[in-house]
């Protein structure tokens, strides 16, 4: 157990639909990180915040957002569903300047 | 652009022998490696990392090897266990303040009883 939260474990849905990600970091960690498998990619960075503000963005689609409440726990946000958007999404965390990297459980979305 | 190359997408093993996954890479501003474990429906598990400045790590049975000048490193298990089978992920980063992790394809790596 990393101590990286993630819900819900599986979310099925409809193309243009809106759905959230949850993501609790570590007790401790203010570095968060959004990664998404596909199954013909590997694991892509999304994006990166740290205590509250954007610190990174990856290849991360306009229709995706997201954003770290003062808790720490971080939201990604997906819209306009496609198919193509169907993978897997992981959410790590790191102290801070820290390379190792620790990873929740991950979100499997299918969008039908 | 494939930065980080995982050329294997697998490996069998006999139990007992060394695992030797290999992992290339492109970007020369890389500053720190790691390898993760990933087995079915559960996040990457940190393994072990090196940093640039090193070309050796241990922990355990694992050992990570760095050769910069020919981009590549490797992680070698030994001896090789059963509950090592997994897709193991070989990933960069870069220095302080670009922490985010480019990933390899992985290699799926199976141990033989």
């Amino acid at each position: 157990d990393s101590g990286v939260t993630q819900t819900p474990k599986h979310l099925i849905t409809a193309t243009g639909q809106r759905v959230t990600l949850r993501c609790s970091p570590r007790s401790g960690d203010l570095s968060v990180y959004w990664y998404q498998q596909s199954l013909d990619q590997g694991l892509q960075f999304l994006i990166q915040y740290y205590n509250g503000e954007e610190r990174a963005k990856g290849n991360i689609l306009e229709r995706f957002s997201a954003q770290q409440f003062p808790d720490l726990h971080s939201e990604l946000n997906l819209s306009s569903l496609e198919l193509g958007d169907s993978a897997l999404y992981f959410c790590a965390s790191s102290v801070r300047g820290a390379h190792e990297q620790f990873f929740g459980p991950g979100t499997r979305l299918t969008v039908l | 652009d494939q930065q980080v190359k995982q050329n294997s997408p697998s490996l069998s093993v006999q139990e007992g022998r060394i695992s030797i996954l290999n992992c290339d890479y492109t970007n020369s501003m890389f500053d720190y490696f790691l390898w993760y474990k990933k087995y079915p429906a559960e996040g990457p598990t940190f393994l072990i990392s090196i940093s640039s400045i090193k070309d050796k790590n241990e922990d355990g049975r694992f050992t990570v090897f760095l050769n910069k000048s020919a981009k590549h490193l490797s992680l070698h298990i030994v001896p090789s266990q059963p509950g090592d089978s997994a897709v193991y992920f070989c990933a960069a980063s870069g220095s302080f303040g670009n922490e985010k992790l480019t990933f390899g394809t992985g290699t799926r790596l199976t141990i033989i009883p």
